[in-house]
């Protein structure tokens, strides 16, 4: 138990659904960030929030859409989604953004798009 | 760019057997490097970091050396057990890239047999 929890842990959806990830931290951190592991790939960076502000968007498609009211929950919406976004979407906290500080991470949500 | 680049598994060793995880990295000014471990159904969870040239980052029998001159941060265990098997992830960040963003490399699948 790292302190980050994700929920749901797997979501199957079609191509026209709207669904949400969920994503919340108890370790009090100040930085939350969105991972996407594919099959064969190297961990790829969606977003990156600092004290709820984004600070970074990297060119994700604008199907996915997230969402950070407070420090402690990221949401991820997803709209539309194709099968090539099926992967395991991790979610990743930190004290701050620092290069000095580690991350932690949830155990991620399987997400199938049918 | 800043780039991880790990041995390509799968590595199959048996019980008690000397671990060797090879990782280089290119990167502009003075990353942190760490070393994440990722178990079947599970996120990733920190094994060890070092923040500077020559650190030595150590936990539960793993080690690794920072490498300024190679610029390689290579896992070693003396000793692996059944229950080391998983994915290996070395990684790493750069404040000077966008703000403590973690790059990382293809991962590394370790399996241990009785």
């Amino acid at each position: 138990e790292t302190g980050v929890t994700q929920t749901p842990r797997h979501l199957v959806m079609g191509m026209t659904n709207k669904k949400s990830l969920k994503c919340e931290q108890h370790l009090g951190h100040n930085a939350m960030y969105w991972y996407k592991q594919s099959a064969k790939k190297p961990l790829e960076l969606m977003f990156v929030y600092s004290l709820e502000e984004r600070v970074e968007n990297n060119s994700v498609p604008s199907r996915f859409s997230p969402e950070c009211p407070n420090s402690s929950h990221l949401f991820l919406h997803l709209h539309t989604l194709q099968p090539e976004d099926s992967a395991l979407y991790l979610c990743a906290s930190s004290q701050e953004r620092s290069q000095y500080n580690e991350q932690f991470f949830g155990p991620g949500t399987r997400l199938t798009v049918l | 760019g800043n780039s991880v680049t790990q041995m390509e598994g799968p590595v199959t060793l048996s019980e008690e057997a000397f671990l060797t995880i090879n990782c280089t990295y290119t990167a502009t000014g003075y990353p942190s490097l760490f070393w994440y471990v990722q178990y079947p159904g599970e996120g990733l969870q920190l094994l060890l970091k070092a923040t500077k040239a020559d650190d030595k980052g150590s936990n539960k029998g793993f080690e690794a050396t920072y490498r300024k001159e190679t610029t390689s941060f290579h896992l070693e265990k003396g000793s692996v057990q059944v229950s080391d098997s998983a994915v290996y992830f070395c990684a790493l960040s750069d404040l000077s890239n966008q703000g403590g963003k973690l790059i990382f490399g293809q991962g590394t699948e370790l399996s241990v047999k009785p």
